[in-house]
């Protein structure tokens, strides 16, 4: 079975500063990974995945992404936070191939950023 | 390009109502469709999923049910809705085989009152 941790339900940065979600998951066989974000009453949209190959994975709007292994983490990050980059930022890994029908999510960490 | 559609994005429902809920694709064949539940600080819950025209599998026990009619087209319904069914519905759709990654619909907030 496969899990998903994600550290901080919520998280607060300034405008400008770091962003950093912590991301663990727990997988049998070699894991697909996946950030999404979510806006307030909208659906998930992909931000990156990694499935093979390079380790450091960028995606959308700046953030980025690094798969180690030896620490079964895939903490997302931003260099500098934008008040746009508010929102719900869910993980979830699959290790069936892909597929909605083998991805586990985490339970989500909200993203505030302070003016 | 292929699009989602679900609807409506936001209803509210007395207890013991009926439910139907519908969400389409367009612009691919034979996806795999999904049911998502989303309730505040646990994450995504998948309800149900399909893989063809006919073909429902349930992942939790539940008042609800879910039926795919035609190839593009997946609904999800009760017969008589509870309290504890209001939630935030996300419909999903993925290719068969191949890709890695879930399409997301812009969801449904239900409450039942």
């Amino acid at each position: 079975a496969q899990s998903v941790t994600q550290l901080g339900s919520h998280v607060s940065v300034s405008e400008g500063a770091l962003v950093l979600l912590r991301c663990n998951y727990s997988s049998s066989v070699p894991p697909y990974l996946f950030w999404y974000v979510q806006y307030p009453n909208q659906g998930l949209q992909l931000l990156l995945k990694y499935t093979t190959g390079a380790t450091l994975v960028k995606g959308i709007n700046g953030f980025e992404a690094e798969f180690k292994k030896s620490e079964t983490s895939f903490h997302l990050t931003k260099p500098s936070a934008h008040m746009s980059d508010a929102a719900e930022y869910f993980c979830a890994v699959s290790d069936r191939g892909g597929g909605a029908d083998g991805l586990t999510f985490g339970k989500g960490t909200h993203l505030i950023i302070q003016p | 390009s292929q699009t989602i559609h679900q609807w409506p994005a936001t209803l509210v429902q007395p207890v013991g109502s009926p439910l139907s809920l519908e969400c389409t694709v367009e612009g691919t064949s034979n996806p795999n469709l999904y049911w998502y539940r989303q309730a505040a600080g646990r994450g995504l819950q998948l309800l149900f999923y399909s893989v063809g025209i006919g073909q429902i599998s349930s992942e939790v026990p539940q008042n609800l049910s879910a039926s795919r009619p035609q190839d593009r087209q997946f609904i999800l319904s009760s017969k008589k809705l509870l309290l504890s069914d209001s939630g935030f519905y996300l419909c999903a759709w993925s290719v068969v085989r191949g890709e890695t990654e879930a399409f997301f619909g812009q969801g449904t907030r239900l409450t039942v009152v």
